[in-house]
């Protein structure tokens, strides 16, 4: 069947703007995760969806990011007012369920570059 | 907080020859996952091997086998024949169950090169 995917695969955008990332989970998965790449940090957790709600948002680096999932299914990930530091890969990943130890399927990721 | 440490940056090994990827963590927790994922130039993480902390049989996939020591708080990757198709980054990952759902918290990763 088909994996996660993500869209666009690589976005280039002025500081100041405004993106927004997609991420369309495997058919089914309930568990929905973001997690950004980036040189200087490595691959951190952002924020976790069950379902339509995000218990936790404390990963989120700052205000400026925020995240929302429609319907159990596509998420968004949407970064205001881009800063040169937002620069890296923003990875999505999804797991059938919530239960700790479930494997999470990550998609290609998006490559996000502020100039 | 949780940390996992992966302590060498970067590692080669001849097509067909073995090779050891090391990782170490922290956490006073009993019960959790470990993960040994692969991501390719191609940016996609693919889960390579999964152990589970409360089972001492060290997990094992095709080519793929892991020195799992709870006590050490180790969790290495072996990999045998290695293959071309085996250059990527390698990242350990820990995973217990938190209000943030199963998060992985990560190495800084392994870039391993195989050469012909």
């Amino acid at each position: 069947g088909a994996g996660v995917s993500q869209s666009p695969s690589n976005k280039v955008t002025e500081k100041g703007k405004d993106v927004e990332l997609r991420c369309d989970p495997i058919s089914g998965h309930t568990a929905l995760y973001w997690y950004r790449q980036s040189l200087g940090q490595g691959l951190e957790f952002l924020i976790y969806f069950q379902g339509n709600s995000a218990p936790d948002k404390s990963g989120l680096p700052s205000d400026r990011f925020s995240a929302e999932r429609t319907g159990g299914s596509v998420s968004t990930l949407t970064i205001q007012r881009t800063q040169q530091e937002d620069s890296a890969v923003y990875l999505c990943a999804s797991s059938l369920v919530s239960l700790v130890g479930d494997t999470q399927y990550f998609g290609p990721g998006t490559r996000l570059t502020v100039l | 907080a949780q940390t996992v440490t992966q302590s060498q940056p970067e590692m080669s090994v001849q097509e067909a020859e073995t090779v050891t990827l090391s990782c170490t963590y922290d956490t006073s927790e009993n019960n959790y996952y470990l993960f040994w994922y692969k991501q390719p130039p191609s940016r996609q993480m693919i889960l390579v091997i999964r152990q589970e902390a409360y089972k001492q049989q060290n997990a094992t996939e095709n080519r793929f086998s892991v020195n799992f020591q709870k006590a050490a708080k180790s969790f290495s990757l072996k990999i045998s024949d290695s293959q071309l198709g085996d250059t990527a980054m390698y990242f350990c990952a820990f995973m217990k169950h938190e209000n943030a759902g199963n998060m992985l918290t990560f190495g800084g990763g392994t870039r391993l090169m195989v050469k012909p």
